[in-house]
C-alpha cells in the first residue's frame, strides 16, 4: 500500500504566473484535501474534493482551483501567484470524507518572487 | 468563525517532567477536537481524537466544553516525544469543511 504522495516536492514561480501541484491519493482513497501551511503558521483549509467533485471550500479566493480524476488524484491550481501565496501546500487523502482518517502528504513548497 | 489558539510557540521540558500542551478553541457548537503531530522530516499525522478518549505514546487530552480546552497532557516526556504539535478542530462529523488548525507548539525535551 502506497501513501499520498505529491510533485514537484520544490516550486519557485514568479508574481502573476499559474502553477498546477499534484497529489496521489493513498490506495482505496475517494477523498482529497488539500491545505496551505505559512511559515509559522498552522495549515488552513483550501478544499476537498470527493469522487471528483468539490465537497467542501475554506475561506481561498476563485483564483485556487482544483481537479479529481478518476483514479482520486488531484491537482491545487493557483492562478495570478501573490507573494503571499508563498507556503507549504499539503494534500491529504481519506477512505471518505473524514478528518479524522486522513493521512497527509510531505507538502510541496512554493516560492513566489 | 472557529479559531483554535495554541498559546505556546515553544515549550521545553526536561526528560521524565510532564508536559502539557495548551490548546483552546472558539466555536458555538459541538466540535471535534484533534492533536497532530509532526516529527522532524516526518508528515504531520493524527495522534489522538478526543472523541476515542484513547491514550497514544502516553498522551492524553480531554474535552473541556466549559472552559474550551483540549489541553495534551503526558505524566513523563521521553525524548522522541520532540516534536512540533498541533491543535485542530472539525465543525462538523466527517469534516467536508475541513480541519481549522491552530500555529503549534514546538515541543523540545531535553535529556
Amino acid at each position: 500500500e502506497t501513501g499520498v504522495t505529491q510533485s514537484p516536492t520544490h516550486l519557485i514561480k514568479t508574481r502573476g504566473q499559474q502553477v498546477t501541484l499534484r497529489c496521489s491519493s493513498q490506495s482505496g482513497h475517494n477523498t482529497v484535501s488539500w491545505y496551505q501551511q505559512a511559515l509559522g503558521q498552522g495549515p488552513q483549509f483550501i478544499f476537498q474534493y470527493y469522487r471528483e467533485e468539490e465537497n467542501g471550500r475554506g475561506n481561498f479566493p476563485p483564483r485556487f482551483s482544483g481537479l479529481q480524476f478518476p483514479n482520486y488524484s488531484s491537482e491545487l491550481n493557483v492562478n495570478a501567484l501573490e507573494l503571499d501565496d508563498s507556503a507549504l501546500y499539503l494534500c491529504a487523502s481519506s477512505l471518505a470524507p473524514r478528518v479524522d482518517e486522513q493521512f497527509f502528504g510531505p507538502g510541496t513548497r512554493l516560492t513566489v518572487l | 468563525a472557529q479559531r483554535v489558539t495554541q498559546p505556546e510557540k515553544l515549550l521545553s521540558v526536561f526528560k521524565g517532567a510532564p508536559v502539557e500542551l495548551k490548546c483552546n478553541y472558539s466555536y458555538s457548537g459541538s466540535p471535534e477536537l484533534f492533536w497532530y503531530v509532526q516529527y522532524s522530516r516526518q508528515r504531520l499525522q493524527l495522534l489522538l481524537r478526543h472523541i476515542s478518549r484513547e491514550s497514544i505514546k502516553g498522551f492524553t487530552a480531554d474535552l473541556n466544553k466549559g472552559e474550551t480546552s483540549f489541553h495534551l497532557k503526558k505524566p513523563f516526556a521521553q525524548e522522541e516525544d520532540s516534536a512540533m504539535y498541533y491543535c485542530a478542530l472539525s465543525r462538523i462529523r466527517g469534516g467536508a469543511d475541513g480541519l481549522t488548525f491552530g500555529k503549534g507548539t514546538h515541543l523540545i525535551i531535553q535529556p
